[in-house]
């Protein structure tokens, strides 16, 4: 099993500013992916943070708007950039440990954001 | 993308009463999974169907999955308040799990 500790758990922005997320997990994990989800809602997958390289965004999320690092394989950050109302959301960071007969994915609590 | 339907999207009960959840698919997943959601919270396994046709229980819980692997069901038994939350399925695509629209399901004591 693998623990995250997501912060920060909510913020209120301005618009026009960034937020950066942190995510921790408690072991080295292969896989690492940042989600994000409207209350109530399903989620939709931003990117997968690949460590040492790149992230792999997804149709319709862009680096210069989502910039994510992974300088190892237990954190990753995921920075909300110029933002606006539209990026209110719930931002999830996940881990997927896939081996030993499990594909279980795990999450962290999520970062609440709201820009005003 | 291999894209999952989600059905339905809400639902409101009465204690007691059972429910099913659909999951459905155009394309074959290697396996399935099914997670719960309380908010404030991440989303949390509660299982994972693999083989085709496969049917398994946990408590009034029951999952299915398809014959042909593209679709999954969830049933619940005399739902209770503490069933309420968001029910997800999520298919595995490469590395990465791909979710459905998700149900929100709420049980009224």
């Amino acid at each position: 099993s693998a623990v995250i500790s997501q912060k920060p758990s909510r913020d209120i922005c301005q618009r026009g500013t960034s937020l950066t997320i942190q995510c921790q997990v408690d072991s080295q994990v292969t896989m690492m992916f940042w989600y994000r989800q409207q209350p109530g809602q399903s989620l939709t997958l931003i990117a997968t943070a690949n460590q040492g390289s790149e992230a792999t965004y997804e149709s319709g999320f862009v680096i210069d708007k989502f910039p994510i690092s992974r300088p190892n394989l237990t954190f990753s950050t995921l920075t909300v950039s110029n933002m606006s109302p539209e990026d209110s959301s719930i931002y999830l960071c996940s881990v997927r440990i896939i081996g030993g007969g499990s594909t279980e994915a795990f999450f962290g609590q999520g970062t609440r954001l709201t820009v005003v | 993308t291999q894209l999952l339907e989600q059905s339905p999207q809400f639902l409101s009960i009465q204690e007691g009463e059972n429910l099913t959840v659909y999951c459905n698919s155009s394309s074959v997943f290697s396996s399935l999974q099914w997670y719960r959601q309380e908010p404030g919270e991440g989303p949390v396994l509660l299982v994972t169907v693999v083989t085709g046709g496969e049917v398994k229980k946990l408590k009034r819980l029951t999952f299915q999955f398809g014959d042909a692997r593209k679709d999954s069901s969830l049933h619940i038994t005399a739902a209770q308040p503490g069933d309420t939350g968001l029910y997800l399925c999520a298919g595995a695509q490469g590395g990465k799990l791909i979710f459905g629209q998700g149900t929100e399901l709420s049980v009224k004591p």
